[in-house]
């Protein structure tokens, strides 16, 4: 089975830009989580969805937005760019929500998004 | 709020020794999951192993083993006949077992070089 799916695998954007990353889950899975991971630090919590709704919101501000489709898939939006939203933003699976080890997350490759 | 701290930035070890990488971490929770993941240069975040607070037995997979102790709120990682292969950074993780908190709380990582 393929695993997790991101894409695309780098972007470049300018500051003030739009940018739209996108994500496939693993077979099955229903939950989709976001994560920003800048150079040198752990990956930090943006979003999870299940079900097609949110069930989590990190600590980002509102130019960050995310959805996730009746196929499961998801779209993370970032609006007016900063130079500190350069990252590798990593999308992660699992198959259920709340639950015990059935919520255990798979990640996906991530996106590497360079703001200029 | 919960907090995870991996004291290690960089460790090394030779080809077949044995390693262990430290994790402590800080929450008011009694029942919740901790995480060892593996991120090589090929960026893509891989599960080393789970651990459920509310066991009692340290969780193994194959060559990966860890020392948990709830108590001291320690999360370590042995890393037994280290391969080449097993050189990369890894996380240490948290995630509460209840509630509506699905996402992952990261450590600032441990760099781990593997010396043939």
């Amino acid at each position: 089975d393929a695993g997790v799916t991101q894409s695309p695998t780098h972007l470049i954007k300018t500051r003030g830009q739009q940018v739209t990353l996108r994500c496939s889950p693993i077979s099955g899975h229903k939950s989709v989580s976001w994560y920003q991971q800048v150079l040198g630090q752990g990956p930090q919590f943006i979003f999870q969805y299940y079900e097609k709704e949110e069930r989590g919101r990190g600590n980002f501000p509102d130019r960050f937005s995310a959805r996730q489709f009746p196929n499961y898939s998801s779209e993370l939006n970032v609006n007016a760019l900063l130079l500190g939203d350069s990252a590798l933003y990593l999308c992660a699976s699992s198959l259920t929500f709340g639950s015990a080890t059935t919520d255990t997350q798979y990640f996906g490759p991530g996106t590497r998004l360079t703001v200029l | 709020a919960q907090t995870v701290t991996q004291s290690q930035p960089e460790m090394s070890v030779q080809e077949a020794e044995t390693v262990t990488l430290s994790c402590t971490y800080d929450t008011s929770e009694s029942d919740y999951y901790l995480f060892w993941y593996k991120q090589p240069p090929s960026r893509q975040m891989i599960l080393v192993i789970r651990q459920e607070a509310y066991k009692q037995q340290n969780a193994t997979e194959n060559r990966f083993s860890v020392n948990f102790q709830k108590a001291a709120k320690s999360f370590s990682l042995k890393i037994s006949d280290s391969q080449l292969g097993d050189a990369a950074m890894y996380f240490c993780a948290y995630r509460s077992a209840g509630g509506s908190q699905g996402n992952l709380i990261f450590g600032k990582g441990t760099k781990l070089s593997v010396k043939p």
